[in-house]
């Protein structure tokens, strides 16, 4: 089975901090992706990343960046957190390539920013 | 413009009968992939159910089947014979191919389904 692993489960930190959510995967998968997910607004597209060093900003990539230093971990950074970034966020990741397979999610970091 | 318009924000359904699921999507890709994710209230997003652009027959798996009608770009879920753990969150996405990366994709904003006993 494929395992998304995120660093936390629930975080708490205060506006201003630089603030890095953790995410490992274990099936040597080349796509790798961060969302985050908000009431009524479904799951919006942070950053992607298709290989190692690689990455391609998504919808909202205003406040975050990202690091892929190696192809298991896909890191979210959140350069100086604000309180709009409050949310749940979401890893997942993928088989590269154009198939039928679907992304594999982690079970989500439930940020709050005070 | 939306790529994954979920239009039913709630849906009830009574134990054992069938319910469906609307997903429109947007695209002017030839080959593209929809997916169907369930998300109950511990959070975590199971996949259900996948259509390629080019397959021609309605996917099914178990009791999820994809009512795909490509001309009208809808993908709606159909549960037969609701169970009360079919109460969650459902999203629509898709998988477009896009330049270099070959994967790019679009949730909906979900659909919260609440199973009567």
């Amino acid at each position: 089975d494929v395992k998304v692993t995120q660093s936390s489960r629930y975080l708490v930190k205060r506006t201003g901090e630089k603030v890095f959510l953790e995410c490992v995967q274990d099936m040597d998968h080349e796509n790798m992706f961060w969302y985050r997910q908000d009431p009524g607004l479904g799951l919006r597209l942070i950053y992607f990343s298709y290989d190692v060093k690689m990455k391609e900003k998504g919808d909202i990539p205003e406040g975050y960046s990202v690091s892929r230093e190696k192809k298991e971990r896909f890191s979210l950074i959140l350069e100086s957190a604000s309180t709009n970034q409050t949310s749940m966020y979401l890893c997942a990741s993928r088989t590269g390539g154009i198939s039928n397979q679907p992304q594999h999610f982690g079970d989500g970091t439930r940020l709050s920013i005070l | 413009a939306q790529k994954i318009t979920q239009t039913q924000p709630g849906m009830f359904v009574q134990e054992k009968e069938a319910v469906t699921l609307d997903c429109t999507y947007d695209t002017s890709d030839q080959s593209y992939g929809l997916f169907w994710y369930k998300q109950p209230s511990s959070g975590e997003m199971i996949f259900l159910i996948y259509q390629g652009s080019y397959d021609e027959q309605n996917a099914t798996e178990g009791r999820y089947s994809l009512n795909f009608q490509k001309a009208r770009k809808s993908a709606n879920l159909v549960i037969s014979a609701s169970q009360l753990g079919d109460s969650a969150m459902y999203f629509c996405a898709m998988r477009e191919a896009t330049g270099n990366t070959g994967n790019q994709f679009y949730f909906g904003t979900g659909t919260s389904l609440t199973v009567i006993p």
